[in-house]
């Protein structure tokens, strides 16, 4: 299994343009998790979905900030416009929900730099 | 609250000796919690889990201890290697699978 997989891998833009990070979850997995992780916050849970379907947003920062799932298998995270507050790594996530064992499975993550 | 600082504790042990890295939670009402680990430049990476109505679970080197009573979790590691170096996190599991994070600890192996 190829694990969950994220792109980029590192991305450096200019404030206010469009970001778009992507994440393909584990086959079979059924849940989805973007946390945000820096220095000074730490590992941040910015959204979760449970087949497809977001289930609680509260840590999205703000309106700039969307995460789609088109479909069970692949996800996005959008900041538009960034800012350079915005710099930091994001990880994402998937598990199995029912029957699982809560073992949330990373991906390596990208990093976001805003100048 | 959750328990998220702005400086890492950093535990520094000699190759072959016992780790302890220990976690406070805040949330009384969590029943699941997990341990991670992570490398430089890498996700976390799950380690161990243990549920509410257990007071220690064993893995191989690994040995996770929870006082519910004063909502306290420590990681033991035997025989740590230069392997083990990473930041260890622990983390509290809110329902559907919901993460919560500690803040983490730097583990330093010296050869």
């Amino acid at each position: 299994d190829a694990g969950v997989i994220q792109s980029p891998r590192h991305e450096v833009t200019e404030m206010g343009q469009e970001v778009t990070l992507r994440c393909k979850l584990i086959s079979g997995h059924n849940s989805l998790f973007w946390y945000r992780q820096t220095m000074m916050r730490g590992l941040e849970l910015l959204i979760y979905f449970n087949n497809n379907v977001p289930i609680d947003d509260s840590g999205m920062p703000e309106d700039r900030f969307s995460a789609k799932m088109p479909n069970a298998s692949f996800s996005t995270l959008k900041i538009q416009p960034s800012e350079p507050r915005d710099s930091a790594v994001y990880f994402c996530a998937s598990s199995v929900v029912q029957g699982g064992t809560g073992e949330l499975f990373f991906g390596e993550g990208s990093r976001l730099t805003v100048l | 609250g959750e328990s998220v600082g702005l400086h890492l504790p950093t535990l520094s042990v000699q190759e072959g000796d016992n780790s302890i890295i220990n976690c406070a939670y805040s949330n009384s009402a969590s029943d699941y919690f997990i341990w991670y680990k992570q490398e430089s430049g890498k996700g976390p990476q799950f380690i161990i889990d243990i549920r509410s109505n257990m007071d220690k679970r064993q893995g191989q080197r690994v040995t996770v201890l929870l006082n519910k009573t004063v909502k306290h979790l420590s990681l033991q590691i035997a025989a740590t290697q230069p392997g083990d170096s990473a930041v260890y996190f622990c983390a509290e599991n809110r329902g559907g699978n919901k993460l919560v994070f500690g803040a983490g600890t730097i583990l330093r192996v010296k050869s």
